[in-house]
């Protein structure tokens, strides 16, 4: 059970490059994310997705594309990238309760996160 | 805007030493609340809470929510240098995941 992998680990590109941050996860999640994470400003979400062929903006979603086109596949593209976009990405999956409660929320569990991409735009 | 504050942001002692660090919140759809330990690379589980004044406890880590508060605070006894790491707090739960602080960064000298 590999858990939710993430590739590359380290990537440079220039300003402008376009790029693909892959994400895979084998525990038949149905809600997935990506973070990023800045020097001392913990996890900021980009986008996520609670099932194959729908996704949501999250915090910080501006130069940033996904898609799931399946259960196990969420990849981050970065379509013309820039200085601002040097970060540590991190991909997470979670399963949710579709059970809801008396206040009709459903619960979501524990979050389980790849080993993170370090990515440098110079 | 969903906000979770940590603090402090940085906590240096010595091996030996009991720490306390603390998370507060204010999130529109909270369902949970959980704490993450960081070293260097991904986050790793430690805590996940939903109800006030149950204390969870995993050796010498243990935590506890307040939910008329808004906070949550994770204790370490008998601190040790593996203890080391980025301590994440995250609250939320809903659909659009967690929202995190900034996280602790806990330093153990030896």
């Amino acid at each position: 059970n590999a858990g939710v992998t993430q590739t590359p680990k380290f990537r440079i590109l220039k300003i402008g490059q376009s790029m693909t941050l892959q994400c895979t996860q084998d525990m038949n999640h149905n809600y997935m994310y990506w973070y990023r994470q800045d020097p001392g400003m913990g996890l900021k979400l980009i986008y996520y997705s609670v099932g194959a062929g729908i996704t949501d903006k999250g915090e910080v979603p501006n130069g940033y594309n996904v898609s799931r086109s399946t259960t196990e596949d969420f990849p981050l593209r970065l379509e013309l990238a820039a200085p601002s976009q040097t970060s540590v990405y991190f991909c997470a999956s979670s399963y949710l309760n579709p059970v809801r409660d008396s206040r009709g929320l459903s619960g979501a569990n524990v979050l389980t996160f790849g080993a993170g991409s370090r990515l440098t735009v110079l | 805007e969903d906000k979770v504050v940590q603090s402090p942001l940085s906590l240096v002692v010595h091996e030996g030493d009991t720490v306390t660090l603390n998370c507060s919140y204010e999130v529109t759809n909270f369902r949970s609340l959980l704490w993450y330990k960081q070293e260097k690379k991904a986050p790793t589980f430690l805590f996940m809470l939903t109800s006030s004044g149950i204390e969870k406890k995993s050796g010498r880590l243990s935590s506890i929510l307040d939910k008329k508060e808004l906070f949550s605070i994770l204790n370490i006894t008998a601190t040790q240098t593996g203890d080391s790491a980025v301590y994440l707090c995250g609250s939320g739960g809903g659909a659009d995941g967690l929202t995190f602080g900034k996280g602790t960064h806990l330093i153990i000298q030896p």
